[in-house]
């Protein structure tokens, strides 16, 4: 089993939608965990981390299910603006330092 | 302010060049990374400096040399890179180990480097 696995995609969604994103991880160690988005030949910038008791931040609703190893990424209400690979992040067991990224979910959302 | 900055944001070397990449952060935090990032993939850690200090060096050539001069500053020394060296270079910071769980990686907007 993978790291860190997310399904590629692409999503293509309408303006308006909700869309979720889910990201299982194999290492029961990983303490932290995020989700980042890239535009394209940009840097990942965080978008939040992901806490046990689940968090949201605006439109943005982040769920962590330590028991099953699995993340998800709930976008409400998409925008033009969304469109972006999602990067699930976590770290990797024993290390705060060390980064393990999914391939990222491609999301384009269309007028 | 969550910024990190790197310089330059494009490069074109030689195989016999040598260059340097530069990386600076003003947010007082005690770790420091480079990232190498191949198009369509995620980056891939290649060294973490915590308090000035290499920790982590996830077996990278030796063509590349990392440097910390103080706690703002890293730089990534290259010197006879192959073609397929060529990648995007991205810097991050974060606050290090007193900064609690999770310690947020910032990335800077990389260098693009491309070897000849």
């Amino acid at each position: 089993r993978k790291e860190v696995e997310q399904d590629p995609g692409p999503f293509n969604v309408p303006e308006g939608a909700t869309v979720a994103f889910n990201c299982t991880y194999s290492n029961s160690a990983s303490q932290s965990f995020f989700w980042y988005r890239q535009d394209c030949r940009k840097e990942p910038k965080l978008l939040m981390s992901v806490y046990s008791s689940g968090n949201e931040d605006g439109r943005f609703t982040a769920q962590l299910n330590r028991a099953s190893q699995y993340i998800s990424l709930l976008i409400r209400d998409s925008k033009l603006s969304d469109s972006a690979t999602y990067l699930c992040v976590l770290t990797r067991g024993g290390s705060n330092y060390k980064l393990t990224f999914g391939k990222g979910t491609l999301l384009t959302v269309n007028p | 302010d969550t910024e990190v900055t790197q310089t330059p944001k494009h490069l074109v070397m030689g195989m016999t060049n040598k260059k340097s990449l530069k990386c600076e952060q003003h947010m007082g935090h005690r770790a420091m990374y480079w990232y190498k990032q191949k198009a369509k993939k995620p980056p891939e850690l290649m060294f973490v400096y915590s308090y000035e200090k290499l920790s982590i060096n996830e077996s990278v050539p030796s063509r590349f040399s990392p440097e910390c001069p103080n706690s703002s500053l890293l730089n990534l020394h290259l010197h006879a890179l192959q073609p397929e060296d060529s990648a995007l270079y991205l810097c991050a910071s974060s606050q290090g180990p007193a900064g609690g769980v999770p310690d947020t990686q910032y990335f800077g907007p990389g260098t693009r480097l491309t070897v000849l």
